[in-house]
This record gives C-alpha cells, structure tokens and sequence, in this order.
C-alpha cells in the first residue's frame, strides 16, 4: 500500500525555520517525481516545489524561491521541505505528493504549519 | 503568472449528469497539458481521480470521465450521488519554472 507521511509541522514565528518530513512507503521511492503543494485552510492547492528522483535538480515557485529547499534522501525514503525566513502568508497545510509521466496519483495527509507571532 | 480557471461552484442532481471545466489564460487546453483532477473533501487530503486529460486511476469510480471540451479541459460527473458533493480542482503541466498550476477549484453541491 503507498503511504506518503508528513511529519514537523507546528507553529513556529515570522522568520523563523522549520523542516518538513514525507516519509514514503509502499513503492520505489526512486523512481519517482516527488513535490509539495500547500493549501490554506479554505482556500485552493498550490504548487510549492519538486525534485526529480535522483535529487540532482529541483525547482520552486516565486513565492518561495531563496527561503525553501526541497531535498529528497532516496536511502530512507524520504522528502523534506527545508522553510526559512517563515512569513504569515506560508501559513499552510503542506502536503507531499507524487508524480509519474504527468500522473499524479498519491497524496499524504498533510501537515499544518502556522506562522504567527 | 499563468491563470487556470474553473467555475466557483455548480450544483447537480442526484441522478444526474453534471460538467466541470477548466481553462488556461495562456490558450486553448491541450493533451499537451496533461490535465490531471481531484476531489476534496472537508478535512481530507485531495485524491486523485484522472490524469493524461482522460485516463482513470484504478480506483476512480466508472462515473468519472475526463476529456477536452472545446478549449478546456472537463470533467464529467455522471448517475450523480450524494458523495461525489466536494470541491474539484485540475492540475495543468506547463514545464519549466511554474510546471504545475492548479485551478481554483469548483465547489460542487448535489441537491
């Protein structure tokens, strides 16, 4: 059965960091497109960032580009979301999804992260 | 900044047949742009239902169809039930800098 998990949200204040953890099970996590999407609560999905699957190219939106850094550690299966210099507009629920010849096909349950002072 | 459009909300009939579209700013939608759809539930992670425009995942219930209409692609709901009631959003692949855009989602209501 694939599982994705996320895992490391919380609250945390205005330029703060904190790291997001997807762990992976079920599937070849390798093989696989992997990329983070956020939602805040009420409001539509939006794309985040992606990593191919060796890890050796990743690429996010504007909104985030030079605050977060998308890895991925193949070995243990598992994506993270590093976010720094945290602003109240990344307040989110962040999901990790997966990604095949334009099928994204699973979702994790998502981690709620909450900027606030 | 590329723009994917959907209605804000439908309402449906259960029984009966409703559809849901999704539009680029940049153009007419393609297969080229692999839509993909997803239904949300309250409190629940979205689940995938198609990709490719037309192709189902292998629990997508039969009633569910992707396809392109014109210059969007769709989504049809058919023998509607009242759990399909939930919000829909598209997925369009443009590649590049901003490879994934979703569209703002339709609230759908069965009644």
């Amino acid at each position: 059965e694939v599982q994705l998990v996320e895992s490391g949200g919380g609250l945390v204040q205005p330029g703060g960091s904190l790291r997001l953890t997807c762990a992976a099970s079920g599937f070849t996590f390798s093989d696989y497109w992997m990329h983070w999407v956020r939602q805040v609560p009420g409001k539509g999905l939006v794309w985040v960032s992606r990593v191919n699957p060796d890890g050796s190219y990743t690429n996010c939106a504007d909104s985030v580009k030079g605050r977060f850094i998308i890895s991925r550690d193949n070995a243990k299966n598992t994506l993270y979301l590093q976010m720094n210099s945290l602003r109240a507009e990344d307040t989110a629920v962040y999901y990790c999804v997966r990604d095949l010849n334009w099928a994204v096909s699973y979702w994790g349950q998502g981690t709620l992260m909450t900027v606030s002072s | 900044q590329t723009v994917v459009t959907q209605e804000p909300s439908l309402t449906a009939s259960p029984g009966g047949t409703v559809t849901l579209t999704c539009a680029s700013s940049t153009g007419a939608v393609t297969s080229s742009l692999h839509a993909n759809w997803f239904q949300q539930k309250p409190g629940q992670a979205p689940r995938a239902l198609i990709f490719d425009t037309t192709k189902k995942h292998s629990w997508t219930p039969a009633r569910f169809s992707g396809s392109l209409l014109g210059v969007k692609a769709a989504l049809t709901l058919s023998r509607v039930q009242p759990e399909d009631e939930a919000d829909y959003y598209c997925l369009l692949h443009y590649g590049g800098a901003q490879p994934w855009v979703f569209g703002g989602g339709t609230k759908l209501t069965v009644l």
